[in-house]
């Protein structure tokens, strides 16, 4: 199974900015794609799960889409607030016949500057 | 509703004893997965305990062990510490599994082998 990697690793944006990014993840056996926010000190918190290749999902001003034929997915912040700033983690579901796993990718780490 | 508990939330052990973390679902949650967190590897997946039994598996040597009760609390335990095991390992709960279900992660319990 390869990596899942997630880009950039980290960014810097202004209140205010729109941000987006990336994860990559192997296309063969995928069964599922998820994104968490993950602050300093606390759980990581769920964003979405996606199955489906063409899956849009939003929550309040964040955004996730996917691709599951070429193994990508973006997630979208519109308008980012300081309160955004954490790390963004994916995570791509592999079925290895009768075992799934979970693979994580590093994350991105996000500060929004006030 | 009650979130995930791990317990303790810290702990400090020496090389070659033993070490058992335990975590406490969601009510009404029968699945319980355990993953470690490095800062060089990411979270890495441990395994997946579903109505007692051991469902799903990742690619950590048999120092690793878990198992979950009738209550769906879950218990991981490592055997003949290594300094490399030092790392936050968190749990966490599902309804009905990792996948492509939301999973609900707990604080972490934070280990440092010395």
């Amino acid at each position: 199974i390869l990596n899942v990697e997630q880009s950039p690793q980290s960014l810097h944006v202004q209140e205010g900015d729109s941000t987006n990014f990336t994860c990559s993840f192997p296309s063969s056996n995928f069964y599922a794609l998820h994104w968490y926010r993950w602050e300093t000190a606390k759980s990581p918190e769920a964003l979405f799960v996606m199955t489906l290749n063409g899956d849009e999902k939003k929550k309040g001003r964040i955004s996730a889409t996917l691709n599951t034929k070429e193994g990508y997915s973006y997630l979208y912040i519109k308008g980012s607030q300081p309160e955004d700033s954490a790390t963004y983690l994916c995570a791509s579901g592999q079925d290895a016949g009768n075992n799934r796993k979970l693979i994580w990718g590093l994350g991105t780490s996000l500060a929004v500057n006030p | 509703k009650a979130g995930v508990t791990q317990t303790p939330r810290y702990l400090i052990k020496t090389r070659g004893q033993q070490v058992t973390l335990s975590c406490s679902p969601i009510s009404g949650h029968r699945s319980v997965s355990w993953y470690q967190q490095t800062p060089g590897q990411g979270l890495q997946f441990l395994f997946e305990y579903f109505s007692e039994t051991q469902r799903n598996k990742g690619n950590f040597p048999g120092r690793f062990s878990g198992r979950q009760f009738s209550n769906s609390r879950s218990e991981m335990n490592v055997s003949t510490l290594e300094l490399g095991d030092s790392a936050l390992y968190l749990c966490a709960s599902s309804a009905t599994g990792i996948s492509g279900n939301t999973i609900y992660f707990g604080e972490g319990s934070w280990l440092t082998v010395v």
